[in-house]
């Protein structure tokens, strides 16, 4: 089954202390990419991958960082996690065409996290 | 200016009625525009994607597009309570051929 997954769904951790968010694709798909969404703001690209090893910010990069070590994953890495990355984390993927028609984003189930 | 703004909501229509979302966008040359349904605490998934002017119908799903007014719609007819949910319009940044910008979402509920 085509799909992306993130790993865990739900987390709670304290200020400070150093956590990962994991996602894989088996769909092989080239562009990755991490969103936050909080309440009225929508979705907020974080940072995206062009390709492994090809890293780019987003909207909102500060307090995160990324690696595409491999091709089906993407780990989103908070070194001092605080209060205000409480939110509601999506990994998605996608294929990287040239032309019009491109980049249907498929996502991961979202990860929720809570720093206090 | 938001790169791409949907009408506020909340959008409360009686079961069997046609609910209309309306989005609007700022990069003129953006040429892929989605329409993604959100279900509380899930992930989004694509319920529509349109590249052309003009209208597209899927099952009870109409998509509208007007590059020359930069607005896309999304009509849901015969509206129904498994409808209820979040839509997110989300545009193709002509700028950056591969990142969606998504608007705020506009959240739907179908009374029965």
């Amino acid at each position: 089954e085509a799909q992306v997954t993130q790993n865990p769904r739900y987390l709670i951790t304290v200020t400070g202390k150093k956590l990962t968010v994991t996602c894989s694709q088996n769909m092989n798909h080239e562009y990755m990419s991490w969103y936050r969404q909080d309440p009225g703001l929508g979705l907020r690209q974080i940072y995206y991958s062009m390709n492994v090893e090809v890293t780019d910010k987003g909207d909102v990069p500060e307090g995160y960082k990324v690696s595409r070590k491999e091709k089906r994953n993407f780990p989103l890495i908070l070194e001092s996690p605080s209060p205000n990355q409480t939110s509601l984390y999506f990994c998605a993927s996608s294929f990287v065409r040239v032309g019009p028609m491109n980049t249907e984003a498929f996502f991961g189930q979202g990860t929720r996290l809570t720093v206090v | 200016q938001k790169e791409v703004e949907q009408n506020s909501g909340p959008l409360s229509v009686p079961e069997g009625a046609i609910a209309s979302l309306n989005c609007t966008y700022s990069d003129r040359g953006s040429q892929s525009f989605f329409w993604y349904r959100q279900y509380s605490g899930k992930s989004p998934e694509l319920i529509m994607s349109i590249y052309s002017n003009g209208d597209k119908e899927d099952g009870r799903f109409t998509a509208q597009l007007n590059k020359a007014s930069q607005y896309v719609s999304l009509l849901i007819r015969d509206s129904q309570p498994s409808d209820s949910a979040t839509y997110l319009c989300a545009v193709n940044m002509f700028r950056d051929d591969y990142k969606l910008s998504f608007g705020a979402g506009t959240t739907v509920t179908v009374r029965a």
